[in-house]
């Protein structure tokens, strides 16, 4: 069973401040992790992925950072806005690669 | 083109009543997933699905909770017995591929909050 850490569970960041959100997998055969974005009331959407063949993607003020030796992998937001307040999930993909586990989650609040 | 259709987007029972979630996939997607969200948790998942077939169930619970694709109309989620505990917001997710989420992405629905008084 593959099993996903997701740290820190909420965060607090004032506007035009950078968001970090770390995610840990176990094993995967199947490089590819992506993080989904929830807001109140909705369901998670796919905001960025990334497959490890880069150790960096880059999406607008949104970068995912990869790092296979130590099966880490996060989230960046530059320049928070309020509007990015949501809950962060990253997730990975299980054993056969037919599903994704998912993280707990870090809700993050950007402070105008 | 629609996205993925939930309902009831909200359902309330009583203890030992039956909870009945539906999903409609995205047109075009033969792949469901269904996961959980407890209250300030995370998504949890419960079972995979393709047309008339489970995948893999390995997130049900043993007892109560069953799962369903058929030919026409769309996934069924069946909880039998409600109880307090099974207060939670159930997504479901479809995708268009051969059930490999290494190539894409998954779509999720807005999602069925059901309470158990």
């Amino acid at each position: 069973q593959q099993q996903v850490k997701q740290s820190p569970q909420s965060l607090i960041v004032q506007k035009g401040g950078i968001s970090i959100i770390n995610c840990a997998y176990e094993n995967t055969a199947f490089d590819y992790f992506p993080w989904y974005q929830q807001f109140p009331g909705k369901g998670p959407a796919l905001l960025i992925a990334i497959r490890p063949d880069v150790s960096e993607k880059k999406e607008g003020r949104f970068t995912i950072s990869f790092n296979k030796s130590a099966k880490q992998f996060s989230l960046h937001i530059m320049d928070s806005q309020p509007g990015d307040s949501a809950t962060y999930f990253c997730a990975a993909p299980n054993n056969a690669g037919n599903m994704l586990t998912f993280g707990g989650g870090t809700r993050l609040m950007v402070k105008p | 083109n629609a996205g993925v259709m939930q309902n009831p987007r909200h359902l309330v029972r009583r203890r030992g009543q039956e909870a009945r979630l539906r999903c409609s996939p995205m047109k075009g997607h033969s792949h469901v997933y269904w996961y959980r969200q407890l209250p300030e948790e995370g998504l949890k998942f419960m079972v995979y699905l393709q047309k008339e077939n489970i995948i893999d169930e390995s997130g049900m619970p043993k007892e109560r909770f069953s799962a369903e694709f058929p030919k026409e109309g769309p996934s069924i989620l069946r909880i039998q017995q409600v109880v307090r505990g099974d207060s939670a917001a159930y997504f479901c997710a479809s995708s268009p591929l051969a059930g490999e989420v290494d190539t894409g992405e998954l779509f999720f629905g807005e999602g069925s909050r059901l309470t158990v008084l």
